[in-house]
């Protein structure tokens, strides 16, 4: 079955960065989308781009695209996020995007992202 | 950028209809995607393509789309459907994502 497991809880200082990854199987990445949706305590959800597995193209959230970078060393995809603020403690979830769709049906189980002095 | 709206709260008795609404500007020209996520845990996949269920997910969950509103209806509410409710579209205009600020079901 489809599986996208992420890496641990962060704590970071203000100013740094952060890496979270995320190991993808159970499904033939061709074609495939890994997504990132970030989630601050209390509050909803907020996308922050997305890359191609195969090709390594990525698209990134205008909010976000001089501080978010996404890598990929199939299986595994990585987030890293710089210039860390106390706003960015957050979960962040990689999700699946089927090839030709723009909803998301797989999630990985989150990896909380606490930014504290 | 393309705004989604949702009423922050939805409360129904069990048995009943819960119907939670997603407003944008000529949403119903969008494909809608809704989330279900209880506390602690990843979002999951209700409705995709505004009205389609994934494999698992009960024929309870129902989805609509027309016009600057679209509608997930859950019918024969359970105490196991207390959960917050995201929609979420493909804005094409701007290549971005966007989930509306969210709906927490409240079963009395």
């Amino acid at each position: 079955q489809v599986r996208l497991v992420q890496s641990g809880t962060e704590v970071k200082k203000p100013g740094a960065s952060v890496k979270v990854s995320c190991t993808a199987s159970g499904y033939t990445f061709s074609g495939y989308y890994i997504h990132w949706v970030r989630q601050a305590p209390g509050q909803g959800l907020e996308w922050m781009g997305w890359i191609h597995p195969s090709t390594g193209d990525t698209v990134y959230s205008q909010k976000f695209k001089d501080r978010v970078t996404l890598t990929r060393d199939t299986p595994i995809t990585t987030m890293e996020l710089s210039r860390l603020e106390s706003d960015d403690t957050a979960v962040y979830f990689c999700a699946l995007a089927p090839p030709y769709t723009h909803y998301f049906n797989y999630w990985g189980q989150g990896s909380l992202v606490l930014v504290s002095t | 950028s393309y705004v989604l709206t949702q009423p922050p709260s939805v409360s129904v008795a069990p048995g009943q209809p819960a119907r939670i609404t997603c407003g944008g500007n000529n949403i119903g020209t969008n494909s809608v995607h809704w989330y279900q996520q209880k506390p602690g845990q990843a979002p999951v996949l209700v409705v995709y393509d505004d009205r389609d269920r994934p494999s698992g997910i009960p024929e309870r969950f129902s989805g609509s789309n027309s016009g600057n509103t679209a509608t997930l209806t859950i019918n024969r509410v359970e105490a196991g459907d207390e959960a917050d409710y995201y929609c979420q579209v493909w804005d094409s205009a701007s290549d971005h994502h966007v989930f509306g600020p969210g709906t927490k079901v409240t079963v009395l």
